[in-house]
């Protein structure tokens, strides 16, 4: 079975500080292993993944994640919070090995960058 | 490109009624997804299509609810009759295929009074 977790339901960062999005997994297999953003009122919006090679993926809007085998972890980053990155962050996981397409996803972090 | 888009957005019903949502995925997109997303939760798969085949309805409470996608494009979610549990946002997303990463409408938000 696959699962993720989320520890943290809200984050919050000073305006021009890096922030961290917390992410753990669980699965059998390899992950393949998935950030998405939600804006208010919005469906969510793709941002990075990781699938193989290189541990440290890069995304859309300055973001990246760390993929980390032994920690089973994989963390969102970013090296310059704006106000604009509030939002709801969800992590998700799929299982390859599991022979299913469908993604499992956490139940989301809430960021709030203060100005 | 034209991203998934969905109706309507907002939607308020009272319990026993029925209601059905309406989905239309990226152009190309073979698969389709539709999600349940209960405010504080992450989304829950409630059925994939691949093409006009379900691929995965094991999460769909099927007494109550039901969704088609004639000619592997345009889906269609109803649920009939409604629960007050089923206040929701209702999120249809599409990918180019299984293994890819998810394309997300911007979801109809359901009240069931």
């Amino acid at each position: 079975a696959q699962s993720v977790a989320q520890p943290e339901d809200q984050v919050n960062v000073a305006e021009g500080n890096p922030l961290t999005v917390k992410c753990t997994y669980s699965v059998s297999g390899n992950p393949y292993l998935f950030w998405y953003v939600q804006y208010p009122n919005r469906g969510l919006q793709f941002l990075l993944k990781y699938i193989t090679g290189d541990n440290l993926v890069k995304g859309s809007y300055g973001f990246e994640a760390e993929f980390n085998k032994s920690q089973t972890s994989f963390h969102l980053k970013k090296p310059s919070a704006l106000v604009s990155d509030s939002a709801l962050y969800f992590c998700a996981v799929r299982d390859p090995s599991g022979g299913s397409y469908i993604p499992t996803f956490g139940r989301g972090t809430s960021l709030i960058v203060h100005p | 490109e034209a991203g998934v888009a969905q109706s309507p957005r907002y939607k308020i019903i009272e319990k026993r009624q029925s209601v059905a949502f309406w989905c239309n995925p990226i152009s190309g997109h073979a698969t389709l997804y539709w999600y349940q997303q209960i405010l504080g939760q992450g989304p829950k798969l409630l059925i994939q299509f691949q093409n006009n085949g379900v691929v995965d309805d094991s999460q769909l409470p099927k007494d109550r609810f039901s969704a088609e996608r004639l000619k592997g494009v345009d889906s269609t979610l109803k649920i009939q009759p409604a629960k007050l549990e089923d206040s929701a946002v209702y999120l249809c997303a599409s990918s180019p295929s299984p293994n890819r990463e998810f394309y997300f409408g911007p979801g109809t938000r359901l009240l069931v009074l």
